[in-house]
This record gives structure tokens, sequence and C-alpha cells, in this order.
């Protein structure tokens, strides 16, 4: 079993729509939690940094972490066809020399003019 | 604005050869890192780098050698290709070691051996 599980989707919606993104985890120590946005033949981008539990908002992007459930998301609102693209989560248990980030396997969004 | 510069873009190897995969940054990071991407698999980390003169292995080291060069310069070497190093590469910086810091990706290279 993989330590971060991500649904691989694709997901397709219409523009506008909300989306919401998943990530589910097994390692109780992971506490900084990112989002990585990956566009087509490009390198991952940070998109959302959260540390330990709750909300985070940056424009129509929203994150959540649930660590009881070990469950993270992320929102996107007023969704546009620029959002096309795969999300990555990511997750460390620690900072410093040595920490390593952990990968989900990325979930592919398609939105529709 | 350059970033992280990956060369080649694209290689096709046969089984057994050897490669160089270069990275270069130039926003005066201290840490770099090699990761490689598979379809369903995410990125896993195969070396960093701290710091200029030191080097970690990550999750997938073996096959793989890396070398830092200079506080710019993060390489990753295969000495003799196998058809299940068939990947896409990315090099990463950061300022730091800190989990709070963003990891700067460049735009991969995508290596295919047969």
């Amino acid at each position: 079993q993989k330590e971060v599980e991500q649904d691989p989707g694709p997901l397709s919606v219409p523009e506008g729509a909300i989306v919401s993104l998943n990530c589910t985890y097994s390692n109780s120590a992971f506490q900084y939690f990112m989002w990585y946005r990956q566009y087509s033949r490009k390198g991952p981008e940070l998109l959302m940094y959260t540390y330990s539990s709750g909300n985070k908002e940056d424009g129509r992007f929203t994150a959540q972490v649930d660590k009881s459930s070990k469950y993270i998301s992320l929102f996107i609102r007023d969704s546009q066809p620029s959002d096309s693209a795969t999300y990555l989560c990511a997750m460390s248990g620690r900072s410093g020399a040595g920490n390593m980030l952990t990968f989900g396997g990325g979930t592919r969004l398609m939105v529709k003019p | 604005n350059a970033g992280v510069t990956q060369t080649p873009k694209f290689q096709v190897l046969k089984t057994g050869q050897s490669m160089t995969l270069q990275c270069a940054q130039d926003m005066n990071h201290n840490s770099m890192y090699w990761y490689r991407q598979d379809p369903g698999m995410g990125l896993r980390l195969i070396y960093y780098s701290a710091s200029e003169g030191t080097t970690d292995k990550g999750e997938v080291p073996n096959g793989y050698n890396v070398s830092r060069l200079n506080k710019r310069e993060f390489s990753l070497r295969l000495e003799s290709a196998a058809p299940s190093q068939t990947s896409v590469y990315f090099c990463a910086s950061r300022v730091g070691t800190s989990s709070n810091q963003p990891q700067h990706f460049g735009d991969g290279t995508r290596l295919s051996i047969l």
C-alpha cells in the first residue's frame, strides 16, 4: 500500500464548477502538506502549503487538512480551462536536512469551456 | 528567468549505455534534488544534496549516482541503463531544507531505454 493515495482521474468538469481533489495518507508523522500543479510537459509548481491541520485559502483555491482522518483536500472555485492540469499532493514529516517529500500519484483535471 | 534548467529534454538510450543528466539552478539555492516520475507513481526521490559538498540517498537510489559539482549544478548519472529506468526525471532546488520552503522544479528529461 502506498503511503499517499490519490485518485488518478481524469476528472472532467464544466467551466465554473467547484472542484474537489483529495488525498489520503497512512503515515501519522506527516505534518507538512502541499499541493503542486503540473501542466503537460512541465515540472510541478507549488500551489498551496499547509502546516498541520486546518484550512488555508488563496484566491480561488482552498486547502484543507484533517489529520485525524489522514485526509487532505484542495478545492478550486469557479474553475477555468487554464486549471486543466495534473494536481499532485505532497507531504513530509519534518523539516531540516533529510526531510523528504512523499508525493501522491496525481489527479488529472480537465475543465471544459 | 531561467530557474532550474535541465538538459537534455529528451534522450533514447540502449540497455547498458551510460548517460549523465545535467541540472543547473540560478536562484542561489542550497538544496537540490533528483526525482523520477512514472505513471501513477507520483514523484519519487532518487538523491538529494542538502548543501554544496553533500549528497544523500532518497527513496530509489539504486542504479544511479550523483555529483554536486558546485552550488549551481547537480548531475545524475546512469552507469549502465536498464529498461526499468525509462522515466521522466525532474531536478528541483530549494533555498534551504525547511519544509515550508517550496521546491522549484525544472521541466524534466524524458528518458527512454530500449
